[in-house]
């Protein structure tokens, strides 16, 4: 079963916060996160396991809430070259298959 | 330090044709990952490569095969191509830790277009 992301897509001004989720109905081990822009492959952003061990960037931060299958990926005072599409990618316990989840577009204008 | 290298970037077959794409993993990385990217979808997982064999697949026919070579290097095949095969095949590596799902860097892709 896929990942559901919310938003499905979201347009900011420079400067302004987003939130993007990703909700699982399967038990999670890992999350990763991911931004890809048009014609490129995705670059890695953060990963996230279970027990609340959490890397990453400086203004792009994450959180993995265990009971309810649910990780949430922060993007403050954004950027232009925050523009892309983010996805979700997720792993069970006992797995090395990362299913990505539905995407986001989010677009950050001038 | 080389990141993950795929070729050829770009690919024209016909229905029925065979193809094999070809990913070098990011130095120090032993794990290879696969991955079909339709147009607007996100990837979806091929399989992965481990010690040379493949260690997990996806729902994927088995018309996609693959390899993995003693230097970590890894051969997609897809055989009989259907119009549908259509799409950017991602490679992606990683370190094969067991039990611990690393990040996994990928390549820049591979654009297959079957006509």
């Amino acid at each position: 079963q896929q990942p559901v992301q919310s938003p499905q897509a979201v347009i900011l001004r420079e400067g302004e916060d987003a939130v993007i989720n990703c909700s699982s109905s399967k038990a999670l081990y890992s999350v990763h996160w991911y931004r890809q822009k048009h014609g490129e492959a995705p670059v890695f952003l953060m990963i996230l396991l279970k027990g609340g061990e959490q890397k990453g960037h400086e203004k792009i931060s994450a959180s993995f809430n265990e009971k309810k299958q649910q990780s949430s990926l922060y993007l403050t005072a954004s950027q232009l070259s925050y523009s892309g599409t983010y996805f979700c990618g997720t792993a069970t316990s006992g797995t090395y298959k990362y299913i990505f989840g539905t995407g986001t577009r989010l677009k950050v204008l001038a | 330090d080389a990141g993950v290298t795929q070729s050829p970037t770009h690919l024209i077959k016909t229905r029925g044709q065979q193809v094999t794409l070809r990913c070098s993993p990011k130095s120090g990385h032993d794990t290879v990952s696969w991955y079909q990217q339709a147009l607007g979808q996100g990837p979806q997982f091929i399989f992965q490569y481990y010690e040379e064999e493949e260690r997990q697949r996806g729902n994927f026919p088995d018309r996609f095969s693959g390899h993995q070579f003693p230097n970590y290097s890894s051969e997609l095949n897809v055989n009989a191509l259907l119009l549908g095969d259509s799409a950017l095949y991602l490679c992606a590596s990683s370190l094969g830790l067991a039990g611990s799902p690393d990040t996994q860097y990928f390549g820049p892709g591979t654009r297959l277009t079957v006509l």
